[in-house]
């Protein structure tokens, strides 16, 4: 296994259309996170995942985003009629209980939102 | 909620010279966790090194160490014989899961340059 992998690595789209992102985690960890970095920022938390379960979401993750992560394996976070404020790094980690909380973080979807 | 802060938003050191980046953090819980994180350009983000708070002893992997003072609510972290390959934008990261989260909480970060 080589860590954590994103696909696509940049998105470029207009506004108004809608995104789809998939992240794969390491194989054998059962937690998975989205967060998103604006240029400038530190990563900022949007929701999380145990095995297949949403067990929080932040206020920004507005009704635009939805995130899935089916069989607790991969998941996927759409952006529905993006908008330009949405141009951002969209990050996955993951990390597993016996690894002293470490989250492992993929090189990320760059999102253009023209 | 818990805020993470890194004062300095830029820094530069001599290649074989330490470093100390700083990072204060604000949080009611008493168990939680203190990671720094490094991005380097165009390059995904690895862990550094971590700090569990019930811990007395700070934290050292290698050249990296920090000076965690809980009472102070200050974790920085100190780079010696600085090298090259540490060029990097340096995160500091809080998560508590005390609370039953396990979010990480990142402060804005400090760009941190090495020159030869």
């Amino acid at each position: 296994d080589t860590g954590v992998s994103q696909d696509p690595r940049h998105k470029i789209t207009k506004r108004g259309q809608n995104v789809t992102f998939r992240c794969d985690p390491i194989s054998e960890h059962n937690r998975l996170y989205w967060y998103r970095q604006t240029l400038g920022q530190g990563p900022e938390f949007l929701t999380y995942f145990q095995n297949e379960a949403q067990l929080e979401k932040s206020r920004l993750l507005s009704d635009r985003f939805s995130a899935e992560r089916p069989k607790g394996s991969f998941s996927t976070l759409e952006i529905q009629r993006t908008e330009q404020g949405d141009s951002a790094m969209y990050l996955c980690a993951s990390s597993s209980p016996g690894l002293g909380n470490e989250q492992f973080f993929g090189p990320g979807t760059r999102l253009t939102v023209l | 909620a818990q805020t993470v802060t890194q004062s300095q938003p830029e820094m530069s050191v001599q290649e074989a010279e330490t470093v100390t980046l700083s990072c204060t953090y604000d949080t009611s819980e008493s168990n939680y966790y203190l990671f720094w994180y490094k991005q380097p350009p165009s390059r995904q983000m690895i862990l550094v090194i971590r700090q569990e708070a019930y811990k007395q002893q700070n934290a050292t992997e290698n050249r990296f160490s920090v000076n965690f003072q809980k009472a102070a609510k200050s974790f920085s972290l100190k780079i010696s014989d600085s090298q090259l390959g540490d060029t990097a934008m340096y995160f500091c990261a809080f998560m508590g899961p005390g609370a039953g989260s396990y979010q990480l909480t990142f402060g804005k970060g400090t760009k941190l340059s090495v020159i030869p």
